[in-house]
């Protein structure tokens, strides 16, 4: 089993649509969780980070978490076609140290249409 | 505040050849990560470093090598090149915070081609 698993997509919503990202993870030691976005030719850029079990707003943004179900999402609201890029999904083991390591998945390709 | 700088943006490099990559993180950040980014493999874990020591390794060959310097700076060394090299490395910066609620923040990258 892959440590953290995304849906490679494409996926494609029409613009002003919700936009629903999925990812798991299969270390239940893992801490801490972030959303990357990254446009083509470019590196990746935080968009959310979240700790707890629940929701976490920023924006457009949406992150959810589920520890229990090693689930983590992201749901982008009005979606525009700037928002067209590859979305990574990353998981951190452990709380620092000498567990602290960035583990990324493959990313989910996001398609926006005008 | 200044971003996680690279250099070089871009490289080629021949089958043998050696090279460093160099890293200049977020002023104030001590930790410094290196990601190898390709297509197929997505992003991949090369290795951390805190205060001048490697904390953290990723499933790489010993030629996949790095340091960090007192300010922070860090490089990345990769030699005796193979084709399959060629990638985007990735450098990323973060405070380390206690509690492991961090955050790293990625440099523009180094794109590395191997002919």
């Amino acid at each position: 089993q892959k440590e953290v698993e995304q849906n490679s997509g494409p996926l494609s919503v029409p613009e002003g649509a919700i936009a629903s990202l999925n990812c798991t993870y299969s270390d239940r030691g893992s801490q801490s969780f972030f959303w990357y976005r990254q446009y083509s030719g470019k590196s990746p850029e935080l968009i959310m980070s979240i700790y707890s079990n629940g929701d976490k707003e920023d924006g457009r943004f949406t992150a959810q978490l589920n520890k229990a179900s090693q689930y983590v999402s992201l749901l982008i609201r009005d979606s525009q076609p700037s928002d067209s890029a590859t979305y990574l999904c990353a998981v951190i083991r452990g709380s620092g140290g000498s567990n602290y390591k960035l583990t990324f998945g493959k990313g989910t390709l996001l398609t926006v249409n005008p | 505040k200044a971003g996680v700088t690279q250099t070089p943006r871009y490289l080629i490099k021949t089958r043998g050849q050696q090279v460093t990559l160099s890293c200049s993180p977020i002023s104030g950040h001590r930790s410094v990560s290196w990601y190898q980014q390709t297509p197929g493999q997505g992003l991949q874990f090369l290795f951390e470093y805190f205060s001048e020591t490697q904390r953290n390794k990723g499933n790489f060959p010993g030629r996949f090598s790095g340091r960090q310097f007192s300010n922070s700076r860090s490089e990345m060394n990769v030699s005796t090149l193979e084709l399959g090299d060629s990638a985007l490395y990735l450098c990323a910066s973060s405070l380390v915070l206690a509690g492991g609620t961090d955050t790293q923040y990625f440099g523009p990258g180094t794109r590395l081609t191997v002919l």
